[in-house]
């Protein structure tokens, strides 16, 4: 079946290490987004992607770095310099074609402080 | 700046009762496109409809049912005869104009809770 796929579920990251989240898709979505879940709040934009080798900053990019070296795959890094990690991470993908064109998203990845 | 404001934090109904979700959004865009998702317990978030700024007709789905006024900014959303498989947090989103593409500004949710 078509859809989103993110891994692991769950992650520990500790103290001044860097972690990556995978992010692969298999609907032949040009464009890949990763969004940050804060408990009792909505999404925010961390970075996106509408095209391969290709990707912009969202609200809250500071302390996280992207890649998009293949159309399927948008692996997210959380680095040392991201003081607090702790939330719910969400990729996802759209057709090209600007602001119509809704987002479909994967189950999440629940990253915590050890 | 775009932003999406959801007043309703939580909203507790029994089953079978209707229950209706406020939206209310600001945006300096002439078009715009308003979304609503909804995110069970599992975590993923689930597209459920999307309006276009220029098309102000309401639309029914099954037990689902969406309300855009333009001219008050609201694109609100009403689950009729609820259901505890409606359980879920209910986000409402508006798509922002730009040449980089497609992003979303989410209101914070409403957390709905069906008992039976």
């Amino acid at each position: 079946d078509g859809g989103i796929t993110q891994s692991p579920k769950y992650l520990f990251r500790k103290e001044g290490q860097n972690v990556t989240l995978s992010c692969e898709q298999n609907l032949n979505h040009d464009a890949m987004y990763w969004y940050r879940q804060d408990p009792g709040q909505g999404l925010r934009l961390i970075y996106y992607s509408q095209i391969v080798n290709d990707f912009q900053k969202g609200d809250i990019a500071e302390g996280y770095s992207v890649s998009r070296e293949k159309k399927e795959s948008f692996p997210l890094t959380v680095t040392s310099a991201q003081k607090n990690p702790t939330a719910f991470y969400l990729c996802a993908s759209s057709i090209a074609g600007g602001r119509r064109q809704p987002q479909h998203f994967g189950d999440g990845t629940r990253l915590s402080i050890l | 700046a775009q932003k999406v404001t959801q007043a309703q934090t939580e909203i507790s109904v029994v089953e079978k009762e209707d229950v209706t979700l406020d939206c209310v959004y600001e945006t300096r865009d002439t078009t715009y496109y308003l979304f609503w998702y909804k995110q069970p317990p599992s975590g993923e978030l689930v597209f459920l409809i999307r309006r276009n700024s220029f098309d102000e007709q309401n639309e029914i789905s099954g037990r689902y049912s969406w309300n855009f006024q333009k001219s008050t900014s609201s694109f609100n959303f009403t689950i009729t005869a609820s259901q505890v498989v409606d359980s879920a947090v209910y986000f409402c989103a508006l798509s922002e104009e730009g040449a980089a593409g497609n992003k979303l500004t989410f209101g914070g949710g409403t957390r709905v809770l069906v008992k039976p």
